[in-house]
């Protein structure tokens, strides 16, 4: 079985731009969930996505937004970037508790 | 206080040895806990996936949960240099219906490194 893809790997964006990036879940998985890594915070959780529901959301700005389609394929976009939001954004799918992620889109906001 | 606090290492052990890792959490409403493995430049890959207090082994890992004392550990037996990596525990407080966690609260991640 595939596992979680996640389109493009890398991005380089200056500031004030707005980027999307794309996520397909396990087959199967109908929960997306999408984290933001750096080093000095670590792994954060943003949102997650259930039939087209955001159903959580952590603690970020209004900057951060996602949708999920009848698919299961989800997208987050971030608009006016900051520096501050180089990192890896991670995805990953679930079927039941066990989350698995993606291999990440690595941003960096020059 | 973070709610799950984790020691970033590096840890350094040589190849055949146990490996401990550990991680405590401050929020007695976490019920689902995780390890995950992260290679660099590479999303993070599920260990293990435990609920509620016990132990749970699989190979060469062992994932214990102590929920009493809001502590949670991995074992690696006969560590090989392929192990060296970040470990990085996770915990949520529930599970929506049809699936998903309500959102994993990670550790920072503990490096491993396992000496030829």
């Amino acid at each position: 079985k595939a596992g979680v893809t996640q389109t493009p790997r890398y991005l380089i964006k200056t500031r004030g731009q707005q980027v999307t990036l794309s996520c397909s879940p396990i087959s199967g998985h109908r929960s997306v969930s999408w984290y933001q890594q750096t080093p000095g915070q670590g792994l954060q959780f943003l949102f997650e996505y259930f039939s087209e529901t955001q159903r959580n959301k952590g603690n970020f700005p209004g900057r951060f937004s996602g949708r999920q389609f009848s698919n299961s394929r989800s997208e987050m976009n971030v608009s006016t970037l900051e520096l501050g939001d180089s990192a890896l954004y991670l995805c990953a799918s679930s079927r039941l508790a066990e989350q698995f992620f993606g291999p990440g889109t690595r941003l960096t906001v020059l | 206080q973070k709610e799950v606090e984790q020691d970033p290492g590096p840890l350094s052990v040589p190849e055949g040895a146990i490996v401990s890792l550990n991680c405590t959490y401050s929020n007695s409403a976490f019920q689902y806990f995780m390890w995950y493995r992260q290679y660099s430049r590479k999303g993070p890959e599920l260990l293990m996936y435990t609920y509620s207090s016990g132990n749970k082994e699989d190979g060469r890992f062992t994932a214990q949960v102590d929920k009493s004392s809001k502590y949670i550990s991995l074992f690696i037996r006969d560590s090989q240099p392929s192990d060296s990596a970040t470990y990085l525990c996770a915990m949520s407080r529930s599970i929506g219906s049809g699936g998903g966690a309500d959102g994993l609260t990670f550790g920072k991640g503990t490096h491993l490194i396992i000496q030829p």
